[in-house]
C-alpha cells in the first residue's frame, strides 16, 4: 500500500459522537486525499491536501473537516457522525497534482 | 472484506484468455486516465495511466486504450489469471491542473479457471 497506513480500520459509533480518522504515509508525498466508497457510488473525494497546512473541498466535503499539520499525517474529522457517513473510507497519496493516486487500506466506519 | 459496489458489471472470463474491460468517461477536457484494481478488503491498486496525448499504452500483460472522438477507454489484460479477479475502475483527470480524479463504478472481473 505505498507506505500508507489508516487508523482505524474499523469503528462503530453512534450518531451524534465526533470521530477522527487518521492518514499516515512514509513517501513524502505532497498530496493527500480522503475518499469514501458507497455501493452505486464509486469513489468520492471528500477533501484534499496540497501541502501542509493547505486543503481544500472535494465533491462530499460537508459534514466533514480535515487538517494536516505535519506532511506524514492527514487527519479527517467528522464532527457530530451521522448514519449516511456509515461508509469505507480511503485515503491517498500522490507526489504530483497529476498523476497516480497510491491508496491506503481503507476504514470501515458504521454509525448506528 | 468491503463491498465494492452492488449490481456493479460482470465480465467473466476463463483463465488464460484475454479480458477487455470497457469503462466510458464524460468530460471531453479530461487529459488523464487511470486504472486501477481493488481486490475484496483492499484499498485500489494503480494499475496503468495513460495521457490524452497518447492512443495506446502497455504494461505488463496489461494496454490501455483510449479513443478520445467517443470517450471511451479500454483495459486489455492478456492471459487472464486467477489473481486477475477484482474490480477495475477507471478514472480521469478533468485537467486544467484539477487535483481531482472522478471514478467510474467500476466493473467485476472473475477468472473462470
Amino acid at each position: 500500500d505505498a507506505g500508507i497506513t489508516q487508523s482505524p480500520r474499523h469503528k462503530v459509533t453512534e450518531t451524534g459522537t465526533p470521530v477522527t480518522l487518521r492518514c499516515h504515509q512514509t513517501e513524502n508525498h505532497r498530496y493527500m486525499y480522503w475518499y469514501r466508497q458507497d455501493p452505486g457510488h464509486g469513489l468520492r473525494l471528500i477533501h484534499y491536501s496540497y501541502g501542509v497546512k493547505d486543503t481544500d473541498k472535494g465533491e462530499v466535503s460537508d459534514g466533514y473537516s480535515v487538517s494536516r499539520s505535519k506532511t506524514e499525517d492527514f487527519l479527517l474529522t467528522l464532527e457530530s457522525a451521522t448514519s449516511s457517513q456509515t461508509s469505507v473510507y480511503f485515503c491517498a497519496i500522490s507526489e504530483g497534482a497529476v498523476g497516480e493516486q497510491f491508496f491506503g487500506p481503507g476504514t470501515r466506519l458504521t454509525v448506528l | 472484506g468491503e463491498s465494492v459496489g452492488l449490481h456493479l458489471p460482470t465480465l467473466s472470463v476463463q483463465e488464460g484468455d484475454n479480458s477487455i474491460i470497457n469503462c466510458a468517461y464524460s468530460n471531453s477536457a479530461s487529459d488523464y486516465f487511470i486504472w486501477y484494481k481493488q481486490e475484496s478488503g483492499k484499498g485500489p491498486q494503480f494499475i496503468i495511466d495513460i495521457r490524452s496525448n497518447m492512443d495506446k499504452r502497455q504494461g505488463q500483460r496489461v494496454t490501455v486504450l483510449l479513443n478520445k472522438t467517443v470517450k471511451h477507454l479500454s483495459l486489455q489484460i492478456a492471459a487472464t489469471q486467477p489473481g486477475d479477479s477484482a474490480v477495475y475502475f477507471c478514472a480521469e483527470n478533468s485537467g486544467a491542473g484539477s487535483y481531482q480524479l472522478t471514478f467510474g463504478k467500476g466493473t467485476k472481473l472473475s477468472v473462470i479457471p
